[in-house]
């Protein structure tokens, strides 16, 4: 494994109520991702981080935000939470940008928002 | 926008059996392909990386072959045991902005 850990790994929560999701790593990987999985669906990207203070947005990125402040860290906030945020998240990370290493994935975060 | 399709969604084989898994991508513009497991509750593992000028990539009992041109690839598990049941992914790596493109996946089971 590549170290990577999700905290919390389970949460409920209420509409309108802001989230936020951690994601560690003690690879020293350059670049981290944020993707949902939602069934029937493939991942979805959700913001990537290609260095600390250095975040660009992914294809589902609206009601989310990010923060890096440190290598090992990478936040994901969702601002006012609604039920369509409702997922499974993943946090992933990479020496290389994208896919052009593999990318290693924690073990996920189950969201229910009531 | 790049489309990633995995068909079937569920496959459900007898132990000893050879697996064969497809993915189709609709944009042949990509830098890579990866093959990878996902067990109940957890994240993801990769298995394989195919880069776009490679024909095929071999780990184990396992080989993924790609063909860019058509925009297929294929993932193939021999002999396979109820340790490979688990979901499979495949992903794409867009050349023109370095983002992974993930298919549904296919859901195994391997039957004793």
């Amino acid at each position: 494994d590549a170290g990577i850990t999700q905290s919390p790994r389970h949460k409920v929560t209420e509409t309108g109520t802001p989230v936020t999701l951690r994601c560690h790593q003690t690879e020293n990987h350059r670049y981290m991702y944020w993707y949902r999985q939602d069934p029937g669906h493939g991942l979805r990207l959700i913001h990537y981080s290609y260095g600390v203070k250095d975040t660009d947005k992914g294809e589902v990125s609206d009601g989310y935000s990010v923060s890096r402040s440190k290598t090992e860290d990478f936040l994901l906030t969702l601002e006012s939470a609604t039920s369509s945020q409702t997922s499974v998240y993943f946090c992933a990370t990479s020496a290389g940008l994208g896919g052009q290493e593999t990318q290693y994935f924690g073990p996920g975060t189950r969201l229910l928002v009531l | 926008k790049q489309e990633v399709t995995q068909i079937p969604a569920a496959l459900s084989v007898p132990e000893g059996e050879n697996l064969v898994l497809n993915c189709s991508f609709t944009d042949s513009a990509i830098y890579n392909l990866q093959w990878f497991r996902q067990d109940p509750g957890k994240g993801l593992t990769s298995l394989l990386l195919i880069q776009s000028s490679q024909r095929e990539q071999t780990s184990g009992r396992l080989n993924a072959s790609l063909d860019k041109s058509s925009g297929r690839s294929t993932l193939y598990i021999a002999a396979s045991q109820p340790g490979d049941s688990a979901t499979y992914l495949c992903a794409v790596l867009r050349s023109n902005d370095y983002k992974l493109s993930f298919g549904a996946g296919t859901t195994v089971t391997v039957r004793a």
